[in-house]
């Protein structure tokens, strides 16, 4: 079984409408992520969670929003999608344990999701 | 300006090319340097990790550092049709945050 499971795979919406997308990890990592990636522009990150209680804003957090519900999950939502917010998105994690195992990120396959 | 600078390519190349990625950055907290591979319709995976100035080899491929003039590179030896694929390079920080490149499209034809 994949250690990073991300919902749904592939999501076609419209403007306006609001969107979650899901992220569950059996790795036991703390630290959780969220990116999104467009041609070109490589990942840029949306929010980390560096573990339950923590929650911060990446380089691009405006119309996006998360929640934390537990060490295992990390949801991503779109409160009220626009097409430029149209992007694959990517769910990570990563040890907490200090030294170099701490920044190997984890990924998990993606979700692409366009809105129309 | 942007922290890392990747050259998008895309980049097409015969079997058994040797093949060069490169990066660059203007920020000199980034402590640890580390190259991904992504295939279509997938999540990146970690291909090479190096923290120090010099070369580091695995296999086909050796990571290289350069502190003192910002840049990294990523060599592949005898390419194969398998190495087709995005490479992001991701530079980090010690607090744990990944800033990457925009990825190199490569494609190594028979």
């Amino acid at each position: 079984d994949a250690d990073v499971t991300q919902t749904p795979r592939n999501r076609i919406t419209k403007t306006g409408k609001r969107i979650m997308l899901e992220c569950s990890q059996t790795k036991g990592h703390d630290r959780m992520y969220w990116y999104r990636q467009d041609p070109g522009l490589g990942l840029r990150l949306i929010y980390y969670s560096f573990d339950v209680k923590d929650i911060n804003k990446g380089e691009i957090s405006d119309g996006y929003s998360v929640s934390r519900q537990a060490q295992a999950k990390f949801s991503l939502s779109l409160e009220s999608a626009i097409p430029n917010q149209t992007a694959l998105y990517f769910c990570a994690t990563s040890d907490l344990g200090g030294g170099e195992s701490s920044n190997e990120q984890f990924f998990g396959p993606g979700t692409r999701l366009t809105v129309l | 300006q942007k922290e890392v600078e990747q050259d998008p390519g895309p980049l097409s190349v015969p079997e058994g090319a040797i093949v060069s990625l490169n990066c660059t950055y203007s920020n000199s907290a980034f402590q640890y340097f580390m190259w991904y591979r992504q295939y279509s319709r997938k999540g990146p995976e970690l291909l090479m990790y190096t923290y120090s100035s010099g070369n580091k080899e695995d296999g086909r491929f050796t990571a290289q550092v350069d502190k003192s003039s910002k840049y990294i590179s990523l060599f592949i030896r005898d390419s194969q049709p398998s190495d087709s694929a995005t490479y992001l390079c991701a530079l980090g920080t010690s607090y744990g945050k990944l800033t990457f490149g925009q990825g190199t499209i490569l494609t190594v034809h028979p």
